[in-house]
């Protein structure tokens, strides 16, 4: 089945600066590739995603990029925020499916 | 909000009890997921209903079951409770099933947690 992997495990950023996540996949037949923000004590929410026809999404303060060859894809946030401190899950799903698999999440920490 | 709701936002009960988790999905959404969140496996998808039949299995142990009832709200069974199980329980619904080659978006809930004392 597939496998993603999610790395740093941890990230500590200063307020302004960018913060960057990284996530690779093992199943070439994964198409869709979603990224989730946790809170403490609530349920993952969808802050962006990308799919395997397209290289590169942005949306305001967020990107996302896909390296199909490579099978990574990574999640880039600039001018940080206090807000933007959570959990980051990163997630791939198989064509013609709808099973979500999880990377390990990374915990953000915005300081002031 | 999501507009995913489930009931209860925490759950306590001791080893070998059964407890029911419900979820309603968003409205106009046909496909509920189930997922498991703990410390140390993660987030991990156990089942996905359409229209009330089901449609995938993932790591969901034979003590626990589901189903989707006509209103199309699920509910997750777990029974024989074992003092691993105390973990976050979140579910998710989506728009159809993810098959014809698009996947759809899913919204997840508050999540239900479960401690098994």
């Amino acid at each position: 089945g597939e496998n993603v992997e999610q790395h740093p495990s941890t990230l500590s950023v200063q307020e302004g600066d960018s913060a960057v996540i990284k996530c690779t996949y093992s199943d070439s037949a994964s198409n869709y590739f979603p990224w989730y923000k946790q809170e403490l004590g609530k349920g993952p929410q969808l802050i962006i995603d990308i799919r395997s026809n397209v290289g590169e999404k942005k949306d305001q303060r967020i990107a996302v990029t896909l390296n199909k060859t490579a099978k990574h894809f990574s999640l880039h946030i600039t001018e940080t925020q206090p807000e933007d401190s959570a959990v980051y899950f990163c997630a791939a799903v198989k064509a013609a499916g709808n099973k979500l698999t999880f990377g390990g999440g990374t915990r953000v920490l915005v300081k002031p | 909000d999501s507009g995913v709701t489930q009931t209860p936002k925490h759950l306590i009960t001791a080893t070998g009890q059964r407890v029911t988790l419900r979820c309603s999905p968003r409205s106009g959404d046909l496909s509920v997921y189930w997922y498991q969140q703990s410390l140390d496996q993660g987030l991990q998808f156990l089942i996905q209903y359409y229209n009330g039949e089901e449609r995938a299995k993932g790591n969901i142990l034979e003590r626990f079951s589901a189903q989707q009832f006509p209103d199309l709200h699920s509910e997750l069974n777990l029974s024989s409770l074992e003092l691993g199980d105390s973990a976050l329980y979140f579910c998710a619904s989506s728009v159809a099933t993810g098959s014809g080659g698009r996947t759809d978006t899913q919204y997840f809930g508050p999540g239900t947690r479960l401690t098994v004392l």
